[in-house]
């Protein structure tokens, strides 16, 4: 069993709609989840940032962390078009460039 | 412009020839890693730095060496690639709680 588990998709969805990706994980080391956004043939870009359990929320975007269920989630509001990319769940011990351990991906379609 | 630069963007090459491939980020950070990328597998990290002279293995370090010299270059160095080397790579730099990826090396060995 892989330690982070993601759903690869693809997950297609009408502009507009609210979008939710999760990802779930074993180790109960992991304090620090992050989220990423990867377009086709690009480096993946840093959306969002959280430490231990909670909510976060940036424009459109909110993470939540369930640490007692080891499960987390990524939500899209008024998803776009220009959303459509791979997006990626990390997780780490000890900070956000430290053992890091990414999901596989979930590929996300908006379609206009 | 802040950035991470890599080099070369697509390598193909030989079974046991060595090689490099360079990564140069101007932003100033301590932080840099360098992670491979495969269908199915994800994303996982080879080797990270916390600063000049000072790095540590990451998931998947077999096969693969690193050096950090100065603050702005973390080059990656395959001694005697193997065909199972054949991968994306990135390099990415930040700081401890962000990475900025660089925009990818295919490297195939054939």
């Amino acid at each position: 069993q892989k330690e982070v588990e993601q759903d690869p998709g693809p997950l297609s969805v009408p502009e507009g709609a609210i979008v939710s990706l999760n990802c779930t994980y074993s180790n109960s080391a992991f304090q620090y989840f992050m989220w990423y956004r990867q377009y086709s043939r690009k480096g993946p870009e840093l959306l969002m940032y959280t430490y231990s359990s909670g909510n976060k929320e940036d424009g459109r975007f909110t993470a939540q962390v369930d640490k007692s269920s080891k499960y987390i989630s990524l939500f899209i509001r008024d998803s776009q078009p220009s959303d459509s990319a791979t997006y990626l769940c990390a997780m780490s011990p000890s900070g956000g460039y430290q053992k890091v351990t990414f999901g596989t991906g979930t590929k996300l379609q908006v379609i206009p | 412009e802040a950035q991470v630069t890599q080099n070369p963007r697509y390598l193909i090459t030989v079974t046991g020839k060595k090689l490099t491939v360079t990564c140069s980020q101007n932003m100033n950070h301590e932080y840099m890693s360098w992670y491979r990328q495969d269908p199915g597998l994800g994303l996982r990290q080879i080797y990270y730095s916390m600063n000049v002279e000072v790095t540590d293995k990451g998931d998947v370090p077999e096969g693969y060496k690193v050096s950090r010299k100065e603050k702005r270059n973390f080059p990656l160095i395959l001694e005697s690639p193997s065909p199972n080397q054949t991968s994306l790579y990135f390099c990415a730099s930040g700081t401890s709680y962000t990475q900025y990826f660089g925009p990818g090396t295919r490297l195939t060995v054939l």
